[in-house]
């Protein structure tokens, strides 16, 4: 079975610094993996997903993520965030034949600070 | 298109009450998804309709739940005699056929007291 694993449950960070939420998963075939951000009570909206192709995947508001096979890793990366970047962000895995389904990790909360 | 739409946004009901949610998903969407969070969790799938068809159920989905998808069209999900554990926010999504372009409504969040 498939699962996800968020690293952390919270980030701080300060304004205009770079950040990485940290993302693994487990899965015994090929998967599809996908970050999600979710604002205080609304429903997620999608930051980005990897497919296929291209191991360096680009998304919204300046988002980027890398597909790692060998370390079954997916990162998100943003080189300088902002204060509206403050949000819960999800990790998420779905296996080809799985009626695209998502697997979601926990969230890990980033807070941007001034 | 005005997206996924919920309704309630938030419900409070006591406990052994039956609550009934409904999604709208966008119009030309055939797939349609219940997601279920508690509090500091991601989302958990429910279940999932092709068309009117439900095709999948988690196993989360006891026998106190129940989904339709009348037509293909709006979905609702039913929760007979409520539990504390049942809390959480119900999270709607559509997508098209065959690809991964989920939309995810704002939820309904079920308090039960």
């Amino acid at each position: 079975a498939q699962s996800v694993t968020q690293l952390d449950s919270q980030v701080p960070v300060f304004e205009e610094a770079p950040v990485e939420l940290r993302c693994n998963y487990s899965s015994s075939v090929s998967v599809y993996l996908f970050w999600y951000v979710q604002y205080p009570n609304q429903g997620l909206q999608l930051l980005l997903k990897y497919l296929s192709g291209s191991t360096l995947v680009k998304g919204i508001n300046g988002f980027e993520a890398e597909f790692n096979k060998s370390q079954t890793s997916f990162h998100l990366r943003k080189p300088s965030v902002h204060i509206s970047d403050t949000a819960e962000y999800f990790c998420a895995v779905s296996e080809p034949g799985s009626n695209y389904k998502l697997t979601f990790g926990k969230g890990t909360l980033l807070t941007v600070n001034p | 298109d005005t997206g996924v739409s919920q309704d309630p946004r938030h419900k409070i009901t006591k406990r052994g009450q039956n609550v009934t949610f409904r999604c709208d998903p966008i119009s030309e969407h055939n797939r349609l998804y219940w997601y279920r969070q508690t509090l500091g969790q991601g989302p958990e799938f429910l279940t999932y309709f092709q068309n009117e068809a439900q095709l999948e159920k988690s196993r989360l989905l006891s026998d106190r739940f129940s989904a339709e998808r009348p037509k293909g069209s709006f979905s609702t999900l039913e929760i007979q005699r409520t539990e504390q554990g049942d809390s959480a926010m119900y999270l709607c999504a559509s997508s098209p056929a065959e690809n991964y372009g989920y939309t995810f409504g704002s939820g309904t969040r079920l308090t039960v007291v």
